[in-house]
């Protein structure tokens, strides 16, 4: 199985900052990556697809990138309502691997 | 709009049976391929299970392959998981998820709002 491994696990940030969470595949998934946003008692979120494609709806304050093994989810100016628990996943092998989870908390 | 609603879920005992249901809306359920994801208490997303949009294909992680069973009723827009000789660690909220596949890359466009299933004696 392809293990993802995100960083770091969790973050303390304030309203305004910028926010940068990191997941690497333990083998190169081209871009076959995706980042979902979980918030508690909710279902996950689609946020960002194919590493770098803002799903509808998602505020463009949202974006990611990279491919291969390393990619980044970036918050470019946190808001309240982002407060939240973020995962990656891969989709380039079956079973459909997820990251261990960043969670992002108010400074 | 895009639904997607599970039921089946609650208390059982260890070694027990339990049938999940995702009943979806909206969309035409045919056309999909849709998985089952499940999250232990306090932990992270594990992806369980996944069939094909006319049955026929399916796949199971490890930790429930020979235990769990997924089909499908388009006729009746629903996707069921059917979990047998449940264990503790088989307890979770369990998620069904809508597959969609854009140029090669897959994602969880929809997913239902969960549902959870306690193993515990």
């Amino acid at each position: 199985d392809i293990q993802m491994t995100q960083s770091p696990s969790s973050l303390c940030a304030s309203v305004g900052d910028r926010v940068t969470i990191t997941c690497r595949a333990s083998q190169s998934i081209s871009s076959y990556l995706n980042w979902y946003q979980q918030k508690p008692g909710k279902a996950p979120k689609l946020l960002i697809y194919a590493a770098s494609s803002l799903q509808s709806g998602v505020p463009s304050r949202f974006s990611g990138s990279g491919s291969g093994t390393d990619f980044t989810l970036t918050i470019s100016s946190l808001q309240p309502e982002d407060f939240a628990t973020y995962y990656c996943q891969q989709s380039f092998d079956t079973p459909r691997t997820f990251g261990q989870g960043t969670k992002v908390e108010i400074k | 709009e895009v639904q997607l609603v599970e039921s089946g879920g609650g208390l059982v005992q260890p070694g027990g049976s339990l049938r999940l249901s995702c009943a979806a809306s909206g969309f035409t359920f045919s056309s999909y391929w849709m998985h089952w994801v499940r999250q232990p208490p306090g932990k992270g997303l594990v992806w369980v299970s996944r069939m094909n949009s006319d049955g026929s294909t399916t796949g199971y992680a490890d930790s429930v392959k020979g235990r769990f069973t997924v089909s499908r009723d388009n006729a009746k827009n629903t996707l069921y998981l059917q979990m047998n000789s449940l264990r503790a660690e088989d307890t979770a909220v369990y998620y069904c998820a809508r597959d969609r596949c854009s140029g090669g890359s897959c994602y969880y466009e929809y997913w239902g709002q969960g549902i959870l299933v306690t193993v515990s004696s």
